[in-house]
């Protein structure tokens, strides 16, 4: 049963400090996602990637965060520095586009606070 | 600007009747539309994915409904149980290279 990984599940971290949340996607598909989750926004679209090359990542702030897909089966979201208001469940998806759209399947986030 | 919003936060409902969800969306032209489950502490699962071409899709007892001219989508658990309790989020595609927008949710209960 395919599955998309993600680590660390949860993080805890001091304001100021690098944050490097990692995801596998799902073999063979070509699109990955980066969403973050909180009470107050809900779910938000932060960056996206199809086959490796980034498509949209106006969703983050371009200060701290960066996102990157060094090869297919590795996609990463870095912080640095974390504030507290990054504190949230940050989610990848990764989904096969085509024409028709196409559903997108979730890893089970990592729990981010930082202090 | 744009807007998705989905009906009442909570859904409480009695164990074998329907649950009806609703998504209405403005200033938005979709390709398609979604809907998702999440359960606390994991991620959104996709359960269907509706067309603008399309009026309705089933899948065992869940239904959703696409009415691109009232812009609005109606998603239905038939004969609910309590294992059906969770949030159900919708989503929109923008026509924007598969991009999605999600609601806030909807969280249903089901009492036995």
């Amino acid at each position: 049963d395919a599955r998309v990984t993600q680590t660390p599940r949860h993080k805890v971290t001091e304001m100021g400090q690098e944050v490097t949340m990692r995801c596998q996607p799902i073999l063979g598909h070509n699109t990955v996602f980066w969403y973050r989750q909180t009470m107050m926004q809900g779910l938000e679209l932060l960056a996206y990637f199809r086959n490796r090359a980034p498509l949209d990542d106006s969703g983050m702030p371009k200060d701290r965060f960066s996102a990157e897909m060094p090869d297919a089966t590795l996609a990463t979201l870095k912080i640095q520095p974390s504030e507290p208001r990054d504190s949230a469940v940050y989610f990848c998806a990764s989904g096969l586009v085509r024409t028709g759209g196409a559903e997108q399947y979730f890893g089970p986030g990592t729990r981010l606070t930082v202090t | 600007s744009q807007k998705i919003e989905q009906n009442s936060e909570a859904l409480n409902i009695q164990e074998g009747k329907t649950a009806t969800l609703t998504c209405n969306y403005t200033n938005y032209s979709p390709a398609y539309l979604q809907w998702y489950r999440q359960d606390p502490g994991r991620g959104p699962v996709f359960l269907l994915l509706i067309r603008e071409n399309e009026k309705e899709k089933r899948k065992e007892r869940l239904k959703v409904t696409f009415d691109t001219t009232l812009k609005q989508s109606l998603f239905h658990i038939t004969a609910s149980q309590p294992a059906d309790s969770a949030t159900y989020l919708c989503a929109l595609d923008m026509r924007s290279d598969y991009k999605l927008s999600f609601g806030a949710g909807t969280t249903v209960t089901v009492r036995a």
